[in-house]
């Protein structure tokens, strides 16, 4: 069983949408839970960052750590045709050996105008 | 501008070859990896380094090297390429004391023949 479960898509949805994404966990020893936004031929660049359980919102995107679920969701509002990317999920313990990251799959999403 | 570059982005080569990939950061960071990722799969720790003269592996047992004689720089070498060895390979770096926020390159895409 993978530590990180995350559906592959694609998720698709018209332009203006929300978009919601989530991953899932085995190890409850991960504290740190990010998401990276991966363009087409570019690595993944990252978008949110939330330390152990609650939301975090900037701008558009709402992180949410559920960690009694060991559940963790993104939300993009008033999605645009420039959100289409892969969305990575990581996860990190707190003190994790040289900042390794474990990775979800990621999941591709596609904004139709 | 701060960046980190990956040379070359696309490579094509035949099975026995030795092929050395490039990093470059220009942010300083103390720390740096190296990647795998494959096609709609998690990306795989396969190296990285606290900074100059270390070196360690990661998670995915690799039979790539890779080096660390100045800050900037954290090349990957292949001896001999092998089909196996096809894959997207993705350079990241970070602070010494962030704990998670790693910056990535663009990538370079692997084939061997």
């Amino acid at each position: 069983q993978k530590e990180v479960e995350q559906d592959p898509g694609p998720l698709s949805v018209p332009e203006g949408a929300i978009v919601s994404l989530n991953c899932t966990y085995s190890n409850s020893a991960f504290q740190y839970f990010m998401w990276y936004r991966q363009y087409s031929r570019k690595g993944p660049e990252l978008l949110m960052y939330t330390y152990s359980s609650g939301n975090k919102e900037d701008g558009r995107f709402t992180a949410q750590v559920d960690k009694s679920s060991k559940y963790i969701s993104l939300f993009i509002r008033d999605s645009q045709p420039s959100d289409s990317a892969t969305y990575l999920c990581a996860m990190a313990m707190v003190k994790a050996a040289g900042n390794k990251l474990t990775f979800g799959g990621g999941t591709r999403v596609l904004v139709k105008p | 501008e701060a960046d980190i570059y990956q040379t070359p982005r696309y490579l094509v080569i035949g099975t026995g070859k030795k092929i050395t990939l490039e990093c470059s950061q220009t942010m300083g960071h103390d720390k740096m990896y190296w990647y795998q990722q494959d096609p709609g799969m998690e990306l795989h720790l396969i190296h990285y380094s606290y900074g100059v003269n270390s070196t360690e592996k990661g998670d995915l047992s690799s039979e790539s090297t890779v080096s660390r004689i100045r800050t900037e720089h954290f090349p990957l070498t292949l001896e001999s390429a092998r089909p196996s060895h096809t894959s997207q390979y993705l350079c990241a770096s970070s602070e010494y004391d962030s704990q998670n926020e790693q910056f990535f390159g663009p990538g370079t895409r692997l084939t061997v023949l």
